[in-house]
């Protein structure tokens, strides 16, 4: 089975710009979480979307936005990019809206430069 | 969410057996263990989790104290591709919150 696919793997852009970065979650997993880690940290958390609704936020400005499709499929959205927006943004999926007791699945995410 | 205390870095020699400690004196009757890890330049990679009792999966085994306020992860025989980064946390509900985790170092 494939796992989460995240797509593009590399991104470079300037600041003022916004980037679309897109997940597919494994096939049946209904949530899809986004986190951002910059370097030297671990993954910070963003959203979370559980057949298509939002479930939660983390705390990141509202330049950040995401949506689910009903494929289940995500992106996140982020608007006038600034330097400190430079991360690795990673894709979690899990069948359930809660994961107690149902682990986690990540992409290998996708690196985002801003310059 | 209740947090975890673990140690910066550790070092292991390769084929050795390795334990990972975790301390989370404020865990509630609810929250579940889970361990992560992350190699470099990958997203990090479920270990193993657990409520009370202690778990076995083909990675790994996780050691739960019996007040839960340790965990212990266990590689048995570690090798070169288990150098990463181990997350334990505590949820019973998204989102996971990472902290810095430990450094897991393996020498040949």
């Amino acid at each position: 089975d494939a796992g989460v696919t995240q797509s593009p793997t590399h991104l470079i852009k300037t600041r003022g710009q916004h980037v679309t970065l897109r997940c597919s979650p494994i096939s049946g997993h209904k949530s899809v979480s986004w986190y951002q880690q910059v370097l030297g940290q671990g993954p910070q958390f963003i959203f979370q979307y559980y057949e298509k609704e939002e479930r939660g936020r983390g705390n990141f400005p509202d330049r950040f936005s995401a949506r689910q499709f009903p494929n289940y499929s995500s992106e996140l959205n982020v608007n006038a990019l600034l330097l400190g927006d430079s991360a690795l943004y990673l894709c979690a999926s899990s069948p359930l809206a809660h994961v107690g007791n149902s682990p986690l699945h990540f992409g290998n995410g996708t690196r985002l430069t801003v310059t | 969410d209740a947090k975890t205390t673990q140690p910066n870095s550790m070092e292991s020699n390769e084929e050795e057996p390795v334990h990972l400690p975790c301390n989370h004196s404020t865990i509630s009757g609810t929250d579940y263990i889970h361990w992560y890890r992350q190699l470099p330049s990958q997203g990090p990679e479920y270990v193993i989790h657990g409520l009370t009792s202690n778990v076995n999966n083909r990675m790994a085994s996780l050691a739960i104290a019996e007040d839960r306020k340790s965990s212990t992860l266990i590689l048995h025989r570690a090798t070169l591709r288990d150098a990463a980064v181990y997350y334990c946390i505590l949820t019973r509900n998204t989102p996971l919150v990472f902290g810095k985790g430990t450094r897991l170092s393996v020498i040949a």
